[in-house]
């Protein structure tokens, strides 16, 4: 029931764009999108709705196919500061307990 | 400043023994949940809890017991029946328990077993 992410891993050069895929075998309610650092807490991106409702960080987009049950994070002119892990979480009712979360894409930005 | 602590922040434990984590917010926040993570893997949902008194088993709660006596608190208890518990455990708290609001999390809680 797992969400599945990818890719699993990309390396990009600081100002070029990313885009993270999670797709999922359930129809979906809801996609959540958290960025891990190593060893720290999983910070929130973004919250996708069913109806195209969106709530989330000012500079990052993402889109959600219901139809598809997918869901895309689209980073434009990557930072330094955009290494990390990202998870989606995705929702099949109404309540966060229904939450599964996919195994994570390691994105590293260099220099 | 608002938020979710969590520890310790590194426990070792013998096998055999149980361990309790800490969490505790001060958010104010209704609902709380506890993850498990191993490497390469996502976050597996152990226990959740929507109101105090209340809490509700995940995908992963053999082995694992909770309490939610105080809006702000949730320890979880590794027990000796968790045949691996070695991993990074992970709190998290949100406003409510519906797919509206985001999940805070505490820095997590990294067990060992020897």
């Amino acid at each position: 029931q797992q969400p599945v992410q990818s890719p699993q891993a990309v390396i990009l050069r600081e100002g070029e764009d990313a885009v993270i895929n999670c797709s999922s075998s359930k129809a979906l309610y809801s996609v959540h999108w958290y960025r891990q650092k190593h060893g720290e807490a999983p910070v929130f991106l973004m919250i996708l709705l069913k109806g195209g409702e969106q709530k989330g960080h000012e500079k990052i987009s993402a889109s959600f196919n219901e139809k598809k049950q997918q869901s895309s994070l689209y980073l434009t002119a990557s930072q330094l500061s955009y290494s990390g892990t990202y998870f989606c979480g995705t929702g099949r009712g109404g309540v966060n307990n229904d939450m599964r979360f996919g195994a994570g894409t390691r994105l590293t930005v260099k220099p | 400043d608002g938020g979710i602590t969590q520890s310790p922040k590194y426990l070792f434990r013998k096998e055999g023994q149980n361990v309790t984590l800490s969490c505790e917010q001060n958010l104010n926040h209704d609902a709380m949940y506890w993850y498990r993570q191993d490497p390469g893997q996502g976050l597996r949902l152990i226990y959740y809890s929507q109101i105090v008194n209340d809490f509700q088993k995940g995908d992963i709660a053999e082995g694992y017991s909770v309490s939610r006596e105080k809006k702000e608190s949730f320890p979880l208890t590794v027990t000796s029946a968790q045949k691996n518990p070695t991993a990074f455990y992970l709190c998290a708290s949100s406003t409510s328990g519906d797919s509206y609001n985001e999940q805070f999390f505490g820095p997590g809680t990294r067990l060992t077993v020897l």
